[in-house]
């Protein structure tokens, strides 16, 4: 069975204090691995997709990397602004439909303090 | 704006009742996904339509109906609601190359009293 497990669950930060946020994975044949940013009250927010090990991606403070057996998005001096819940997600096949889906993560709820 | 529209925003419902929740997309994108996101639980996919005439079941699909009314419009049905379908839920969109990921709405909040 496919499956996400993100850790940790809550992440407190002060502003400026860098860290990562892990999403390890169990897919058969990985098609993509991605990461959201979610609001309060809002819908996923599209941030990064990765597609082989090795592979790194970059928006302002925030760098995702993949390996065969997980990602991790590491932000780096973080903002208040920066507060959210963090989805990781792998693109797998539905085998009776012939097409995929994406399977989430629970989360991380990211926190920066001022 | 371009994007993924839903509605309502917020919905309460009796035990039984039923209601329909829409979902349209101005991207042309083929594909079309039905979410539920619960604490504990992260989002699940429900009913995913492929492209316009197909629609198929996700993972939790029971007490549910879809129909793929178009290329732009998705919609998911309760026919008899009931408590455990309280949730946010979260309609998507993509095209068949998803290397953008997909385009989420901003969800329905139901509560089922």
């Amino acid at each position: 069975e496919d499956q996400v497990t993100q850790s940790p669950e809550a992440l407190r930060l002060q502003e400026g204090e860098s860290s990562s946020l892990n999403c390890s994975y169990t897919v058969s044949g990985l098609r993509g691995l991605f990461w959201y940013r979610q609001d309060p009250g809002k819908g996923p927010e599209f941030l990064f997709t990765l597609y082989s090990a090795g592979e790194e991606k970059e928006k302002e403070r925030l760098k995702a990397t993949l390996t065969k057996k997980e990602s991790f998005l590491h932000i780096t001096a973080p903002k208040p602004e920066d507060s959210a819940t963090y989805l990781c997600a792998v693109q797998a096949p539905i085998l009776q439909g012939g097409s995929e889906k994406l399977v989430f993560g629970k989360g991380t709820k990211l926190t920066v303090n001022p | 704006n371009a994007g993924v529209t839903q509605t309502p925003k917020f919905q309460v419902l009796k035990t039984g009742q039923s209601m329909t929740l829409q979902c349209a997309q101005d991207m042309n994108h083929n594909s079309m996904y039905w979410y539920r996101q619960d604490p504990g639980m992260g989002l699940r996919l429900i009913y995913y339509s492929a492209s316009e005439g197909t629609t198929d079941k996700g993972e939790v699909p029971n007490g549910y109906n879809v129909s793929r009314l178009n290329k732009r419009e998705f919609s998911l049905r309760l026919e008899s609601a009931a408590p455990s379908q309280t949730s946010v839920y979260f309609c998507a969109s993509s095209p068949e190359a998803v290397d953008y990921g997909y385009t989420f709405g901003s969800g329905t909040r139901l509560t089922v009293v």
